[in-house]
């Protein structure tokens, strides 16, 4: 069945410092879509991309899409301690089933 | 707009015995997803509806697990018999046809069996 993969599963970084999670897919997604899930909280969804190469940002987060709609990377510039959660990418593969990645766990020191 | 609706919010159970939860999804959204979340670990897809169509369910533990959604509104999730194993956050999400497709989350149920 559809796998989506995440690394690195944690990351201690300190505040000012960037943070980078990549997923990867063991099929062809239709879509990716990028969650945060604060601790205790529920996932909370952040953006989908859609077409093949597509980059987005959203003031400090830069969301990539693969050229092969396999693997997708979320970047943060200078995190904050706001940013604290874990961050899953889901994606759309046959029959619409949404399947989510195994997350990175991002933890954020002053 | 009123989010997804779930009920309990918290479960705690024996072995062997049964529960069930309820999931009241956003008003329009024809998708329903019911997710299992182990601790540290991403959640897991039991099964999803479209209206009141099986999309999916093949991570679905059949001999124990069952859910319906009649009228294609609300939904229920049932274990029977619960095992130790089952001890997670059940979580139920809701989307709509129209794109961008993204969930949206209930607060979860968290399920303790003991």
């Amino acid at each position: 069945g559809q796998q989506v993969m995440q690394i690195p599963q944690y990351q201690h970084v300190q505040e000012g410092e960037d943070f980078t999670t990549y997923c990867n897919s063991s099929t062809t997604l239709s879509n990716i879509q990028w969650y945060k899930q604060r601790p205790g909280g529920h996932p909370v969804f952040l953006i989908q991309l859609v077409k093949s190469g597509e980059v987005k940002k959203q003031k400090r987060l830069t969301f990539q899409f693969g050229e092969a709609k396999k693997n997708s990377s979320l970047h943060i510039t200078a995190t904050q301690t706001t940013d604290v959660g874990t961050y899953f990418c889901a994606g759309h593969g046959t029959a619409s089933k949404l399947t989510f990645g195994t997350g990175t766990r991002l933890q954020v020191t002053l | 707009e009123a989010g997804v609706a779930q009920s309990p919010r918290y479960k705690i159970i024996e072995k062997r015995q049964s529960v069930a939860f309820w999931c009241n999804p956003i008003s329009g959204h024809a998708t329903l997803y019911w997710y299992q979340q182990i601790l540290g670990q991403g959640p897991k897809l039991l099964i999803q509806f479209q209206n009141n169509g099986v999309v999916d369910d093949s991570q679905l533990p059949k001999d124990r697990f069952s859910a319906e959604r009649l009228k294609g509104v609300d939904s229920t999730l049932k274990i029977q018999p619960a095992k130790l194993e089952d001890s997670a956050v059940y979580l139920c999400a809701s989307s709509s046809v129209r794109k961008p497709f993204n969930a949206f989350f209930g607060q979860g149920t968290r399920l303790t069996v003991v």
